[in-house]
């Protein structure tokens, strides 16, 4: 079946250090690949997407680029702040519609924490 | 802008009691959907939804319920709620296929249910 796999956290980093979360993921076929963030106390927000390979998602100063032949989808920043404090999930969606439209599959999620 | 709601942030709820944990979502979405979220194992699926009346088990439906009388509101049920269910529960919903954004799931805040 399809899974995900990202990186273990937590990650703590200092203000301005670049960032790399990495994401793998298992499906057939060509899936759809999101990266939702999740700040304290709050529910999970769409921080970007990429539908085919070779796409870069971008939003808010992060990217990650939709890699086909790794099967990846790493989430980057080059300058992190103490805002983007959260847990940030990596997720697929296999769109086989049906009654399975667009279920989405999450990785376990990665807790970055910024010190100022 | 979507708004996905919860009836509740917190809720505590004793042992063998039956508890309804209430959605609303304000665009009109065929799709919904509960996870739940606990630490180290990210978010689950339990039940979704594509249609009024429609319901198709997740990963991990066992001790609940689902209902969808209505387009804009899904209802999780806990038939008879046990310590081990205890957990932050997430609602989500998405469009139809052939729309814009149409794998996209907009999340709601969430419940935080503790279970005495």
């Amino acid at each position: 079946g399809d899974s995900v796999t990202q990186m273990e956290g937590p990650v703590t980093l200092s203000e301005e250090a670049f960032l790399t979360i990495n994401c793998t993921y298992t499906a057939t076929g060509y899936p759809s690949l999101f990266w939702y963030v999740q700040y304290p106390g709050e529910g999970l927000q769409l921080l970007l997407k990429a539908t085919k390979a070779d796409d870069k998602g971008s939003n808010k100063g992060f990217e990650a680029t939709y890699r086909k032949e790794t099967t990846s989808f790493h989430l980057e920043k080059g300058s992190v702040q103490v805002s983007d404090s959260a847990v940030y999930f990596c997720a697929l969606s296999a769109g086989r519609g049906g009654g399975s439209n667009y279920k989405l599959t999450f990785g376990k999620g990665t807790l970055l924490t910024v010190n100022p | 802008d979507v708004k996905v709601t919860q009836s509740s942030r917190y809720l505590v709820k004793r042992t063998g009691e039956k508890v309804f944990l209430e959605c609303v979502q304000d665009m009109d979405h065929e799709n919904m959907f509960w996870y739940r979220q606990d630490p180290g194992l990210g978010l689950r699926l339990i039940y979704f939804s594509y249609d009024v009346k429609m319901k198709e088990k997740g990963d991990i439906p066992e001790g609940y319920s689902v209902s969808r009388e209505k387009k804009e509101r899904f209802s999780l049920i806990l038939e008879s709620a046990s310590t081990n269910q205890t957990s932050m529960y997430l609602c989500a919903s998405s469009p139809i296929p052939n729309t814009r954004n149409q794998e996209t799931q907009y999340f709601g805040p969430g419940t935080r249910l503790l279970v005495l």
